[in-house]
């Protein structure tokens, strides 16, 4: 199965700040690589999918990114409501398979 | 609007077998494939099983292979999922999602608790 790392899994900001987060992965998935953000009692909300493409409604502050197997969401300015935990998935073969999270909270 | 409902979560004693239903509706259910995440307490995601929009092909994840069965009804725009030999880290909220690999649409997701 293929693995994801991700990293950070914890990563305090201040509001304004640009973070990134990062999955890399254990095998070849070109770009099926996909990401959620989730607030606490909701569902997973879809962010990035294709590694690059931003989701409907996203906001523009969101990117993503490839480098090799190295795959990146970054924020660009740093708002309260960005405040929630972020996946990485890998969907080029099934299984799939999530990163581990990254929990981004207030510094 | 797409909806996805779970329903058929609850308490169930390890060894004791569950099955979960998804109901959807707002899109044609037959031209999709369909997955099942959960989520352990405090813990991240885990995705657990997928069916192809016909039913004719299924994955399952490592933990869960060889007691839990994925399923549908196009006729019914329903999904199931089918857990047996149920295991206390079987704990966890259970969602449904449109697409073999999750996307836009999720459901609200159903708690699940294996516990003697």
């Amino acid at each position: 199965d293929i693995q994801m790392t991700q990293s950070p899994s914890s990563l305090p900001a201040s509001l304004g700040d640009r973070v990134t987060i990062t999955c890399r992965a254990s095998q070849d998935i070109g770009n099926y690589l996909r990401w959620f953000q989730q607030k606490p009692g909701k569902s997973p909300r879809l962010m990035i999918y294709g590694a690059t493409n931003l989701a409907a409604g996203v906001p523009s502050r969101f990117s993503g990114s490839r480098s090799g197997s190295d795959y990146s969401l970054t924020i660009s300015s740093l708002e309260s409501e960005d405040m929630a935990d972020y996946y990485c998935l890998q969907s080029k073969e099934s299984p799939n398979t999530f990163g581990a999270g990254t929990k981004l909270e207030l510094k | 609007e797409v909806q996805l409902v779970e329903s058929g979560g609850g308490l169930v004693q390890p060894g004791r077998s569950l099955k979960l239903s998804c109901a959807a509706s707002g899109f044609t259910f037959s031209d999709y494939n369909m997955a099942w995440v959960r989520q352990a307490p405090t813990k991240g995601l885990e995705w657990v099983a997928s069916i192809s929009y016909g039913g004719s092909n299924t994955h399952y994840g490592d933990s869960v292979k060889g007691r839990f069965t994925i399923s549908r009804d196009n006729a019914k725009s329903t999904l199931y999922l089918q857990m047996d030999s149920l295991r206390s880290e079987d704990t966890a909220t259970y969602y449904c999602a449109r697409g073999g690999a999750p996307g836009n649409y999720w459901g609200q997701g159903v708690m699940v608790t294996v516990s003697s």
